[in-house]
């Protein structure tokens, strides 16, 4: 059974750093490519980010380029995102989910239960 | 980059009556096109990928069409069950964009 565990959430001020974390098993985690994906309280979803299968690959969405940093670890099987320079409006929950290719892009056929991340002062 | 383009925002219909939620690109994405419904308060589940491929276990009264820059997903005969915000997203390249959402409510 695919899982995937959000963790690392929580209250930050504004301008404040913050890493979540995403602890993935039940499949071949080296082989697929992993997203964030965020939403904003009673909004949409916001495609975040996005790393290939070797991490050969990085796209960020323009809302946090230059703010956000993803990576991932193929021995732990985790994803991550780091979060500097934070706004208000990144206040949202972040979803860690699988995409089905191994290269950036292909439909997400996995979500995490998602992490609140909270800025305010 | 890409803009996707749901309508209508919302809606409501009885049960049992066809329902279709039309997605629009602003350009050519093939079939590079998925489908999530999101329950209220749950995470959202991939219904359909490819445009028009119905993921493994989702009721066959869901079904997804059309190729290029219009898209359709149709749930033949609303059920109670169905409530819930459906979103489309390209993925293709990045930036992997979702459409607003269609709320779709039980009248």
């Amino acid at each position: 059974e695919v899982q995937l565990v959000e963790s690392g959430g929580g209250l930050v001020k504004p301008g404040g750093s913050l890493r979540l974390s995403c602890a993935a098993s039940g499949f071949t985690f080296s082989t697929y490519s992993m997203n964030w994906v965020r939403q904003a309280p009673g909004k949409g979803l916001e495609w975040v980010s996005s790393i290939s299968s070797r991490s050969s690959y990085i796209y960020y969405a323009d809302s946090v380029k230059g703010r956000f940093t993803i990576s991932r670890d193929n021995a732990k099987n985790s994803l991550y995102l780091q979060m500097h320079s934070l706004r208000a409006e990144d206040t949202a929950v972040y979803y860690c989910a699988k995409g089905n290719w191994n290269d950036v892009g292909g439909e997400i056929d996995y979500w995490g239960q998602g992490t609140l991340v909270t800025v305010s002062s | 980059d890409i803009q996707m383009t749901q309508s209508p925002s919302s809606l409501s219909a009885s049960v049992g009556d066809r329902v279709t939620v039309t997605c629009r690109a602003s350009q050519d994405i093939t079939n590079y096109l998925a489908w999530y419904q999101q329950k209220p308060g749950k995470i959202p589940k991939l219904l359909i990928y490819a445009a028009s491929t119905l993921q493994s276990g989702v009721p066959s009264r869901f079904s997804g069409s059309g190729s290029g820059t219009d898209f359709t997903l149709t749930i033949s005969s609303l059920q109670p069950e169905d409530v819930a915000t459906y979103y489309c997203q390209k993925y293709h390249s990045a930036p992997l964009t979702f459409g607003g959402g269609t709320k779709v409510e039980i009248k």
